[in-house]
């Protein structure tokens, strides 16, 4: 019920080209989505995020897409870099419990020049 | 937005010994949290440390094995105690100004338990 799975597990790219990240939640009390973005020796860094009573959300070459009766969103990274190459957690949390964030497994993105 | 900053980024320590891992925040914050995070894996939680309140604990996380104190709104302390080869992991500290808000990180600590 609070998992959060993830896939895939990593995922090789050519420049310019489309990464697409995937999870998928049971529980339906979820209602914060937020990726992270993490580099070789540093903590995750928020990449973006969406609630529950939106389907899309855009910002700049990244996007979230939100299917709440699939319970399942996606991270779509567009004209992917190879800067881009890092690994990605999905997570949610539920305002009510404090809002501590459950993560999915990661992915690790590779972009090749 | 507000800076974490973690100490030690890593150390390496012997079995049996305990080691104290110190989270600072430059402003006042309510909910810190702290994750273990094994090579390769994701994040798992391991309490929620709240000024003036008793940490919370997840399911497999013991108070005796991890002892957290919160001591203000801008300082805490995760210690591994009686660490073992298993306990060989990044520890990260965490804070949300607010439920459901962005989440900052600590740049880790890398432990090795030899």
């Amino acid at each position: 019920q609070q998992q959060v799975k993830q896939s895939p597990q990593s995922l090789i790219v050519q420049k310019g080209g489309i990464s697409i990240i995937n999870c998928a939640y049971e529980n339906t009390a979820f209602d914060y989505f937020p990726w992270y973005q993490q580099f070789p020796g540093k903590g995750p860094a928020l990449l973006i995020a969406i609630r529950p009573d939106v389907s899309e959300k855009k910002e700049g070459r990244f996007t979230i897409s939100f299917n709440k009766s699939a319970k399942q969103f996606s991270l779509h990274i567009m004209d992917s870099q190879p800067g881009d190459s890092a690994t990605y957690f999905c997570a949610a949390s539920m305002g009510p419990l404090g809002g501590k964030l459950i993560f999915g497994q990661g992915t690790e993105l590779s972009v090749k020049p | 937005s507000a800076v974490i900053s973690q100490k030690p980024s890593r150390d390496i320590c012997q079995r049996g010994t305990s080691l104290t891992i110190q989270c600072q925040v430059d402003s006042q914050v309510t909910m810190m949290f702290w994750y273990r995070q094994q090579p390769g894996q994701s994040l798992t939680l391991i309490a929620t440390a709240n000024q003036g309140s008793e940490a919370t604990y997840e399911s497999g996380f013991v108070i005796d094995k991890f002892p957290i104190s919160r001591p203000n709104l801008t300082f805490s302390t995760l210690t591994v105690s009686n660490m073992s080869p298993e306990d060989s992991s990044i520890y990260l500290c965490s804070f949300q100004g607010q439920p459901n808000t962005e989440a900052f990180f600590g740049q880790g600590t890398r432990l090795t338990v030899v």
